[in-house]
C-alpha cells in the first residue's frame, strides 16, 4: 500500500494567518491527491482533488500543489471556520489511502 | 442536491457482525460507484471498499476476509456487513459517493453523517 505522511502533525494559527500543510506519498502518485477538512463528530468534506484542483463550493483561499511524492495544501487567510483537520488521500492506486491528519487550533 | 444517510447498529459485542446500509437521496445511483470509509483509534481514516450497481464489489485486501458490501438498486441503497468484529473495529463509519473525474482522478463526496460503532463485551 501506499503510505503518506502530513507535516505538522498539529498547528497553532490566528484568524488571517496563511499555513501550508504538506503530504508525502511513500511512491510517486502523479496528481492523485485530495485533500479534506473534518470537524469534530462530522465527514470529512473535499475541499481539492488532483492535487490542485478546487471542489465546488469551496471557498478560494484553499489552494493546492504537489505532484509526484510531494503535495501541499495552503489557506490564504484563515478564518474561523477554518480550524479543522486535514487529511490528503492518494487515488493512484488501490486500495486507497489516507494520511494521518494534521490539526489545526487557534 | 445528493444526500446520504446511513444507519445501523452502534453498539456490538466481540464476535458479532456488524451491519450498516446507506440511502441514496438524489442523483443517479448507476453511475457512481459506494465507498465505505472508516476512522478508527488504531488506523486513522482506511477505505474499506466499494461496490457498483450490479454489486461488482472491490475490497480493501487488509480488511476483506471480514467485509462484505452489497447494494439494493432498487432502493438506492448500500450495506457494509463485517464478520466477527474486535475492538479494534471500533470507531466511526462513513459511506460516500465515488466518482471518476476526466482525469482520470478518484474523489468520495458527498459523504454520509457517520455512525459511530463500538465493540465492547
Amino acid at each position: 500500500d501506499i503510505q503518506l505522511t502530513q507535516s505538522p502533525s498539529s498547528l497553532s494559527a490566528s484568524v488571517g494567518d496563511s499555513v501550508t500543510i504538506t503530504c508525502r506519498a511513500s511512491r510517486s502518485i502523479a496528481d492523485y491527491v485530495n485533500w479534506y477538512q473534518q470537524k469534530p463528530g462530522t465527514a470529512p468534506k473535499l475541499l481539492i482533488y488532483s492535487a490542485s484542483t478546487l471542489h465546488s463550493g469551496v471557498p478560494s483561499r484553499f489552494s493546492g500543489s504537489g505532484s509526484w511524492t510531494d503535495f501541499s495544501l495552503t489557506i490564504s487567510g484563515l478564518q474561523p471556520e477554518d480550524f479543522a483537520t486535514y487529511f490528503c488521500q492518494q487515488t493512484f492506486t488501490s486500495p486507497f489511502t489516507f494520511g494521518p491528519g494534521t490539526k489545526m487550533d487557534i | 442536491q445528493v444526500q446520504l444517510r446511513q444507519w445501523g447498529a452502534g453498539l456490538l459485542k466481540p464476535s458479532e457482525t456488524l451491519s450498516l446500509t446507506c440511502g441514496v437521496n438524489g442523483g443517479s445511483f448507476s453511475t457512481y460507484d459506494w465507498s465505505w470509509i472508516r476512522q478508527t483509534p488504531g488506523r486513522g481514516l482506511e477505505w474499506i471498499g466499494q461496490v457498483n450497481h450490479n454489486g461488482f464489489a472491490k475490497y480493501n485486501p487488509s480488511l476483506t476476509s471480514r467485509m462484505t458490501l452489497s447494494v439494493d438498486t432498487s432502493k438506492k441503497q448500500f450495506s457494509l456487513r463485517v464478520r466477527s468484529v474486535t475492538a479494534a473495529d471500533t470507531g466511526l463509519y462513513f459511506c460516500a459517493r465515488q466518482s471518476t473525474t476526466m482525469t482520470p482522478s478518484v474523489l468520495f463526496d458527498p459523504w454520509g453523517q457517520g455512525t459511530l460503532v463500538t465493540v465492547s463485551s
